[in-house]
């Protein structure tokens, strides 16, 4: 049982250029969700998905596109990769039972140069 | 919209030292309220929970008890060690499901001492 897993963990991007951040997860969990975290800022969340197929706009969802075809992945798109962008992001999952806590994974760090 | 305030870090102490790390916040309905712990170059680990108010989460030595009529949930360790410093965020989810995301506080580092 490897929880939730990323990768890459670290990138560099140049300005204008495009990729894809992979989440996955084996707990069978509905519910996953992309964050990013910037220094001294907590996390801040950008999209997320209550199953396949289904996905809704976080608190900074610009610049980013997601999509959910399966229980287990979640992956992440940059398009036009900006500097604003240069951060850690985090994917998590939780199950879609009461206590709502989250299980997220080692992150990807980002920069945009 | 829903808030999380917590304490501006960093916090250094000794070891065996008490710890309070303070946490309010503001939200419509009954929020399940979080304690994670990030420690460096790893992502976040769930340290503890409360669902309703008056409930006490603990785990490894720390706790945080729900108090809906000051709308806080502190986190709170009787005596730490140089093991415990990591970066501690306060969560909630949303009282409207939860399918929504956490809301985080900006997160408190923690330095403790030998």
């Amino acid at each position: 049982n490897a929880g939730v897993t990323q990768t890459p963990k670290f990138r560099i991007l140049k300005i204008g250029q495009s990729m894809t951040l992979q989440c996955a997860q084996d707990m069978n969990h509905n519910y996953m969700y992309w964050y990013r975290q910037d220094p001294g800022m907590g996390l801040k969340l950008i999209y997320y998905s209550v199953g396949a197929g289904i996905t809704d706009k976080g608190e900074v969802p610009n610049g980013y596109n997601v999509s959910r075809s399966t229980t287990e992945d979640f992956p992440l798109r940059l398009e036009l990769a900006a500097p604003s962008q240069t951060s850690v992001y985090f994917c998590a999952s939780r199950a879609g039972t009461s206590g709502y806590e989250q299980y997220f994974g080692p992150g990807t760090r980002l920069t945009v140069t | 919209g829903d808030s999380v305030t917590q304490m501006e870090g960093p916090v250094t102490l000794s070891e065996e030292a008490f710890l309070t790390i303070n946490c309010t916040y503001t939200a419509t309905g009954y929020p399940s309220l979080f304690w994670y712990v990030q420690y460096p170059g790893e992502g976040l680990q769930l340290l503890l929970k409360a669902t309703k108010a008056d409930d006490k989460g603990s785990n490894k030595g720390f706790e945080a008890t729900y108090r809906k009529e000051t709308t806080s949930f502190h986190l709170e360790k009787g005596s730490v060690q140089v093991s415990d410093s990591a970066v501690y965020f306060c969560a909630l989810s949303g009282s409207g499901g939860g399918a929504d995301g956490l809301t985080f506080g900006k997160g408190t580092h923690l330095i403790i001492q030998p």
